[in-house]
């Protein structure tokens, strides 16, 4: 299994264009989640998804969009990036089961830097 | 106030040091309690966790919450320099769909 992947590794995009990250989990969970971690403020939710076809915002959801149009997939959309949204992006999967109950399953993260 | 605080460090111990991580919540409703470990340019991965009070060991690993005090531990023993990593505490509440509150992480670094 490859666990959670996330494409790409590493973007530069400047001021104003719009970039989709992409999220890719096999092993058939439910819940997905995109966060961004940024020095001093740790990991933080954008945006999240119960279920195939429904996604839900976070704590820091403006600027960005998500879909979840398949079960292992989840995309993170910036349609006018801003240097505040220089960050890491991580995404996680958890299933609905098990101890602790949604134990979340990072990707390896995204830098993006916005210029 | 954020609902979980946690000391940034960074934190340096020589080789074999034990070593004490800390977070401190204001949720009450929170009843599980986890640690992530975060190596450099990594994504995290969950350690350890318990349920409700209590203490739980895995190996060199101790996890350690009181519930009274809204207080959680993490100690390691006989720490290595495959430690050096940024831990993050997380909790939830129970039942359905719970938000997962993250600490904002203590670098630890293990010198040889």
């Amino acid at each position: 299994n490859a666990g959670v992947t996330q494409t790409p590794k590493f973007r530069v995009l400047k001021t104003g264009q719009s970039m989709t990250l992409l999220c890719a989990q096999d092993m058939n969970h439910e819940y997905m989640y995109w966060y961004r971690q940024d020095p001093g403020m740790g990991l933080r939710l954008i945006h999240y998804s119960v279920g195939e076809g429904t996604t839900a915002k976070g704590e820091v959801p403006d600027g960005y969009n998500v879909s979840r149009l398949k079960k292992q997939n989840f995309l993170l959309g910036l349609e006018s990036a801003a240097p505040s949204q220089t960050s890491v992006y991580f995404c996680a999967s958890s299933q609905t089961s098990g101890l602790p109950p949604d134990t979340q399953y990072f990707g390896p993260g995204t830098r993006l830097t916005v210029l | 106030q954020k609902e979980v605080e946690q000391d940034p460090g960074p934190l340096s111990v020589p080789e074999g040091a034990i070593v004490s991580l800390n977070c401190t919540y204001s949720n009450s409703a929170f009843q599980y309690f986890m640690w992530y470990r975060q190596y450099s340019r990594k994504g995290p991965e969950l350690l350890m966790y318990t349920y409700s009070s209590g203490n739980k060991e895995d190996g060199r690993f101790t996890a350690q919450v009181d519930k009274s005090s809204k207080y959680i531990s993490l100690f390691i023993r006989d720490s290595q320099p495959s430690d050096s990593a940024t831990y993050l505490c997380a909790m939830r509440g129970m039942g359905g769909y719970q938000k997962v509150t993250f600490g904002t992480g203590t670098k630890l670094q293990v010198i040889p």
